[in-house]
């Protein structure tokens, strides 16, 4: 089956300590993107990367980092600088469109509920 | 910077009838529109895709259409059903060079039998 898929579905998290959400697909797509979504809020993009070996800040950077070595993996780190982690998390890939800079349906993995103790 | 609004933020509705969701945004050059159904605790799964050049896109009781030049496009839900009792959220994909998705926060449903 093609898809994407994260790991874990829940995360506890401690103060000050780092942890890695993972993110895995196998849809040939060239881009992945970070959501984070809080209640009664839409997404809010954290880290995308368009290319293996490069990645771009979103909206939320802040307090958190990403690497793209290989192409259908895209893992996500919550870093202590994260003052307010408690959230869930959705990975997402999505194909280059026809157009320079475009990209077409995007595909979502089923979330990571991370909560700080 | 492309704004997403979706308007109302819930909705309730009887058994049979037809949902009119709605999703509106600020900046009309888009790439495309996609409407995503969210469960629950789930993530999102994809309904339609409406590329700009298009007008509407249908399947099965669903159809979407986009109006690029008032910054709207809606979807139309037939006939609904409790199991159609969701979260509906709205993307427009930009046409900077990054082609960023930007969301709404969604329209929560409730389908009551």
């Amino acid at each position: 089956d093609g898809g994407i898929t994260q790991s874990p579905k829940y995360l506890f998290r401690k103060e000050g300590q780092n942890v890695t959400l993972s993110c895995e697909q196998n849809l040939n797509h060239d881009a992945m993107y970070w959501y984070r979504q809080d209640p009664g809020q839409g997404l809010r993009l954290i880290y995308y990367s368009q290319i293996v070996n490069d990645f771009q800040k979103g909206d939320i950077a802040e307090g958190y980092s990403v690497s793209r070595e290989k192409k259908e993996s895209f893992p996500l780190t919550v870093t202590s600088a994260q003052k307010n982690p408690t959230a869930f998390y959705l990975c997402a890939s999505s194909i280059r469109g026809k157009e320079a800079g475009s990209y077409n349906e995007q595909f979502f993995g089923p979330g990571t509920r991370l909560t700080v103790l | 910077k492309q704004e997403v609004t979706q308007i109302p933020a819930a909705l309730s509705v009887p058994e049979g009838e037809n949902l009119v969701l709605n999703c509106s945004f600020t900046d009309s050059a888009i790439y495309n529109l996609q409407w995503f159904r969210q469960d629950p605790g789930k993530g999102l799964t994809s309904l339609l895709l409406i590329q700009s050049s298009q007008r509407e896109q249908t399947s099965g009781r669903l159809n979407a259409s986009l109006d690029k030049s008032s910054g709207r496009s809606t979807l139309y839900i037939a006939a609904s059903q409790p199991g159609d009792s969701a979260t509906y959220l709205c993307a427009v994909g930009g046409t900077d060079s990054w082609g960023k998705f930007q969301f709404g926060a969604g329209t929560q449903v409730v389908v009551t039998p």
